[in-house]
């Protein structure tokens, strides 16, 4: 167990809709990370954010979007949802940013668009 | 930009035998970390070990270890006496730093298989 946590396991829905991933980082951790692992794609950075602020971003489309909330948990929201919008979505947690912490990834939230 | 290559998209090893999964990368920056990620079936990613570019020695984790050869940018991942749960797909990663902040980039993964 890395200490992170991720809600919902699983999410099936349907094309054109609007889901929120949550994230809870671990204890003391301030960075939040989220990745996207699909089967054409491998596992992609989306994006960054440290004590609330946005810090980096990947290749995280204009129909996603995250924030972090003052008590560190983070939310990635994902609209007009797509059939290749389908993947597992992970968040992991690291103490600080730009230093050498291991990131530590939460069980991932395994989303189905139909 | 940063990238890392496994180019061996699944191997088969007999159980308690050792096995070495590749990894190259490449990268413009001086100062670099390389993970390895452990991912069962499950799903969930499990870090291994992490290799600083820095770092004089091999980093080592129980039966993990890592066969850093700077000059060659390789990082290899070694499992010594392989076991049946030891299956799973493995993930090489490098930290990246942009804007002052770290993102891992991944590699395509090798799929290892231990048969009894």
């Amino acid at each position: 167990d890395s200490g992170v946590t991720q809600t919902p396991k699983h999410l099936i829905t349907a094309t054109g809709q609007r889901v929120t991933l949550r994230c809870s980082p671990r204890s003391g951790d301030l960075s939040v990370y989220w990745y996207q692992q699909s089967l054409d794609q491998g596992l992609q950075f989306l994006i960054q954010y440290y004590n609330g602020e946005e810090r980096a971003k990947g290749n995280i489309l204009e129909r996603f979007s995250a924030q972090q909330f003052p008590d560190l948990h983070s939310e990635l929201n994902l609209s007009s949802l797509e059939l290749g919008d389908s993947a597992l979505y992970f968040c992991a947690s690291s103490v600080a940013s730009g230093t050498p912490n291991e990131q530590f990834f939460g069980p991932g939230t395994r989303l189905t668009v139909l | 930009a940063q990238k890392i290559t496994q180019t061996q998209p699944g191997m088969f090893v007999q159980e308690k035998e050792a096995v070495t999964l590749d990894c190259t990368y490449d990268t413009s920056d001086p100062s670099y970390g390389l993970f390895w990620y452990k991912q069962p079936s499950s799903g969930e990613m499990i870090f291994l070990i992490y290799q600083g570019s820095y770092d004089q020695q091999n980093a080592t984790e129980g039966r993990y270890s890592l066969n850093f050869q700077k000059a060659r940018k390789s990082a290899n991942l070694v499992i010594s006496a392989s076991q049946l749960g030891d299956s799973a797909m493995y993930f090489c990663a490098m930290r990246g730093v942009i804007q002052g902040a770290q993102k891992l980039v991944f590699g395509q993964g090798t799929r290892l298989t231990i048969n009894p």
